[in-house]
């Protein structure tokens, strides 16, 4: 069965560092999607990308953050400048028409 | 503004009964709900969904309800098994038949004891 993959599993950087979360959404969406979840909490929208743009941007999602699809099947999301409150699990989403499938998480530690 | 709690945290159930989690929104707009389980360490798994000009949707084994009268919603778990133990979320959308922004409540987290 088709899935949402995400590398790494666990990313651990230091303030101020640039980290880039991976993301391969199942081969035939058109819709990808980050969401992220600080420990015990909701998940909570990031960005939609569609066509090569964003569709919707969250209010966390300032310009230290950024979405590229460099290629046919990657979709990554870049923190240019971490903080330590960007410390949270990060989501991959993707879907066709429905219902949005969620990758594994990648897990941000910001020392 | 748009918000979708839950009113419970927390339910704890035998293996066997069936549960009932609900989860209360607030944006008028919305008009597609689905229902998330979140396992520990893992992502949000999709168990079912319901466009706002249904009231009842079921699953194998789990129905979910919509009263918008109310703006809430519900997803019942029938003979809840220990695998069910995760944490459920609610989430709320506008449906545009693929874009979506979707705005989770808090979750609700199950525990089901054998």
């Amino acid at each position: 069965e088709p899935e949402v993959t995400q590398t790494p599993s666990h990313q651990v950087t230091q303030m101020g560092q640039e980290v880039i979360l991976r993301c391969v959404p199942i081969s035939n969406h058109l819709y990808f999607y980050w969401y992220r979840q600080i420990l015990g909490q909701k998940v909570e929208f990031l960005v939609s990308f569609y066509n090569n743009e964003i569709s919707e941007k969250s209010e966390i999602f300032d310009d230290q953050f950024s979405v590229e699809r460099p290629d046919g099947s990657n979709f990554t999301l870049k923190i240019r400048s971490t903080k330590l409150e960007d410390s949270a699990m990060y989501f991959c989403a993707s879907n066709d028409h429905n219902e949005q499938f969620f990758g594994p998480g990648t897990r941000l530690t910001v020392l | 503004g748009e918000s979708v709690g839950l009113h419970l945290p927390t339910l704890s159930v035998q293996e066997g009964d069936n549960s009932i989690i609900n989860c209360a929104y607030s944006n008028s707009a919305s008009d597609y709900f689905i229902w998330y389980k979140q396992e520990s360490g893992k992502g949000p798994q999709f168990i079912i969904d319901i466009r706002s000009n249904m009231d009842k949707r079921q699953g194998q084994r789990v129905t979910v309800l919509l009263n918008k009268t109310v703006k809430h919603l519900s997803l019942q778990i029938a003979a809840t098994q220990p695998g069910d133990s995760a944490v459920y979320f609610c989430a709320e959308t506008q449906f545009q038949g693929g874009s979506e922004k979707l705005v989770f409540g808090k979750g609700t987290k199950l525990t089901v004891n054998p």
